[in-house]
């Protein structure tokens, strides 16, 4: 079993430029998640995806974009990359919310901007 | 809005020794808590979780917490520590309105021989 999935492991990109960070669970989640993890700050929420079809903001949401592609997919796209975007990304899903069930979690992107 | 506090940013201990891992949370809705360890260049491994019952939860590799509601909080801890649990320490809380996971911002624990 695959769990989550994210592709690529590691990116560096120039300032101004765009990317979408790939990700992929097969165990029929309802719901996705992005977060990005810097030192001393934790985890922190981007977007969050409830259910296929549905988006919502999370704490860090400015300079991202995400589209939930079907149940199976959720990308997160930087359209114009700043040095501040430099993280390690995560994806996440779970089952849908109030259920209590944890997360899951991929094992990253790390992502540096120059 | 819930928010989630982890009152030490890293914790030195001796092998052997017992270790505890402290967590406050606020949020005016019912919550869930869990605990995530995350070793050096991995991804996030659940430890435990509270859901409803009993407040004291077991987890895995030796590991318990105990959740307190009049003080908001989530302790976590380990009676003899390993070398092996040297690791990121993340407390976070989801509630059963939004389904949004919320962390603190992680403990280090160190181990040393």
């Amino acid at each position: 079993n695959a769990g989550v999935t994210q592709t690529p492991k590691f990116q560096v990109l120039k300032t101004g430029q765009s990317m979408t960070l790939q990700c992929a669970q097969d165990m029929n989640h309802n719901s996705m998640y992005w977060y990005r993890q810097d030192p001393g700050m934790g985890l922190r929420l981007i977007y969050y995806s409830a259910s296929e079809g549905t988006t919502d903001k999370g704490e860090v949401p400015n300079g991202y974009n995400v589209s939930r592609l079907n149940k199976r997919e959720f990308s997160l796209r930087l359209e114009s990359a700043a040095p501040s975007q430099t993280s390690v990304y995560f994806c996440a899903s779970s089952e849908p919310r109030g259920s209590g069930s944890p997360l899951h979690f991929g094992n990253g992107t790390r992502l540096t901007v120059t | 809005a819930q928010s989630v506090t982890q009152l030490d940013s890293q914790v030195p201990v001796f092998e052997e020794a017992p270790v505890e891992l402290r967590c406050n949370y606020s949020s005016s809705v019912s919550v869930y808590l869990f605990w995530y360890v995350q070793y050096p260049n991995q991804g996030l491994q659940l430890l435990l979780k509270y859901l409803s019952g009993s407040t004291l939860v077991k987890g895995i590799n030796g590991f318990e917490a105990e959740f307190n509601k009049s003080q908001t909080s989530f302790h976590l801890r380990k009676p003899s520590v390993h070398i092996s649990d040297t690791a990121e320490y993340f407390c976070a809380v989801r509630t059963s309105n939004t389904g949004k996971l919320i962390f603190g911002q992680g403990t280090t624990l160190q181990v040393k021989p």
